[in-house]
């Protein structure tokens, strides 16, 4: 059963016209992440919450935001996207406690920009 | 900042072959080490880590050791198979204010033959 659950599994947008991505989890984890694997690189990591807490990495673009309204839900907007925005992203999420450091990943929201 | 840089990819392979896929790493700390996986169409999962120097990380016939005199995490199988088609990242842990982030390499692709 998967435990971390993105939607779409694909998604199209126009150059410029937000988008949201979102990510589901069954696990009652503390923390979620975000990441941003663009095609051949590394995952890089856009920001993560702490239960409320909001951890914004410091190299990541104003026109990306998230909330998270509760335990289970965190979206990703994308405020005006650009063509460099066409990615793979993937949500993440870890207890926070104890083996805090194991990720479980989502199967990740490929998104193109026209 | 920390970083991770593994051998580039694709990696072609017969079945029952040896692999190796080398990782190594710049941190300024002594971080947690990782394998994860990625089969096609699936989010990533941990695969294997270690947490301190000399430590072997080992799962499925996979195993990698924590060498912290060369900053390498090379994972190694001594006979794969098709099944172990897949893209390998290596990362490392990198403490945030709150939780913990990591910094994965770009991923090498395994294509295994029978």
């Amino acid at each position: 059963d998967a435990m971390v659950i993105q939607n779409p599994r694909y998604q199209v947008t126009q150059f410029g016209k937000p988008v949201t991505l979102s990510c589901s989890q069954t696990l009652n984890h503390n923390v979620m992440y975000w990441y941003q694997q663009k095609s051949s690189q590394a995952p890089k990591l856009l920001f993560h919450y702490y239960d409320k807490d909001f951890n914004n990495e410091a190299d990541t673009p104003d026109n990306f935001q998230s909330r998270r309204p509760n335990t289970s839900f965190c979206f990703l907007d994308i405020r005006s996207p650009g063509l460099g925005d066409a990615a793979m992203y993937l949500c993440a999420t870890s207890s926070g406690q104890g083996d805090n450091e194991k990720l479980f990943f989502g199967s990740g929201t490929q998104l193109s920009v026209l | 900042g920390d970083s991770v840089t593994q051998m580039e990819g694709p990696v072609t392979l017969s079945e029952e072959a040896c692999l190796t896929i080398n990782c190594t790493y710049t941190a300024t700390g002594y971080p947690s080490l990782f394998w994860y996986v990625q089969y096609p169409g699936e989010g990533l999962q941990l695969l294997l880590k270690a947490t301190k120097a000399d430590d072997k990380g080992s799962n499925k016939g996979f195993e990698a050791t924590y060498r912290k005199e060369t900053t390498s995490f090379h994972l190694e199988k001594g006979s794969v198979q098709v099944s172990d088609s897949a893209v390998y990242f290596c990362a490392l842990s990198e403490w945030r204010q709150a939780g913990t982030a990591l910094i994965f390499g770009k991923g090498t692709t395994l294509s295994v033959s029978s």
